[in-house]
């Protein structure tokens, strides 16, 4: 199995900070990473596809970059309605998840 | 507008069954291929099962490989997944994602809410 290794676990950012967030795969997976945010009881919402392809309708403040083993997705400017938990998924064998990443505001 | 509804949660006991629905609607239910991902209180997103839009093919994690079946009546626009052998650490909310292709589970662009299956004695 591909072992998806996210990082940090949660962070603390201010309302127009810039965030990022850490997905290491246990190997080369390509470009077949995906961002998913999840809000407190609800369920998750794709955001960005094969590493950098925003979804329709998510906003441009979102973005995703890499491929290979390393890839970042970034929040350009925080806003309070981006707190959230965000995963990343990896399809090039079967599906995994990362373990998430808790955005809170400071 | 897309639609996926699951139904068929609730409290099973340790080793029992349950089978989960996912009733679907707004696209053409047989050209892509679904998934069944699943969450744990408190905890991340497990991917469990997949299944091809023909029903042809099916695939499944581990920890549910032998105890979990996944089927689609693709005349009703229904996805379904047989649980059997339930232990606690399956207690989870179960989703029905639907997959981006119709070969292989690639990305989820539609979920549905979730239905809670809990396992206990």
């Amino acid at each position: 199995d591909i072992q998806m290794t996210q990082s940090p676990s949660s962070l603390s950012a201010s309302v127009g900070d810039r965030v990022t967030i850490t997905c290491q795969a246990s190997q080369d997976i390509s470009n077949y990473l995906n961002w998913y945010q999840q809000k407190p009881g609800k369920a998750p919402k794709l955001l960005i596809y094969d590493a950098s392809n925003l979804e329709t309708g998510v906003p441009s403040r979102f973005s995703g970059s890499g491929s290979g083993t390393d890839f970042t997705f970034t929040i350009s400017s925080l806003q309070p309605e981006d707190i959230a938990t965000y995963y990343c998924q990896q399809y090039d064998n079967l599906p995994t998840f990362g373990g998430g990443t808790k955005v809170e505001i400071k | 507008e897309v639609q996926l509804v699951e139904s068929g949660g609730g409290l099973v006991q340790p080793g029992g069954s349950l089978r989960l629905s996912c009733a679907a609607s707004g696209f053409t239910f047989s050209s892509y291929a679904m998934s069944w991902v699943r969450q744990a209180p408190g905890k991340g997103l497990e991917w469990v099962s997949a299944i091809s839009g023909s029903g042809g093919s099916t695939y499944y994690a581990d920890s549910v490989k032998g105890r979990f079946t996944i089927s689609r009546d693709n005349s009703k626009n229904t996805l379904y997944l047989q649980m059997n052998s339930l232990r606690a650490e399956d207690t989870a909310v179960y989703y029905c994602a639907k997959c981006f292709g119709i070969a292989v589970a690639d990305y989820f662009d539609y979920w549905g809410q979730g239905t809670l299956v809990t396992v206990s004695s």
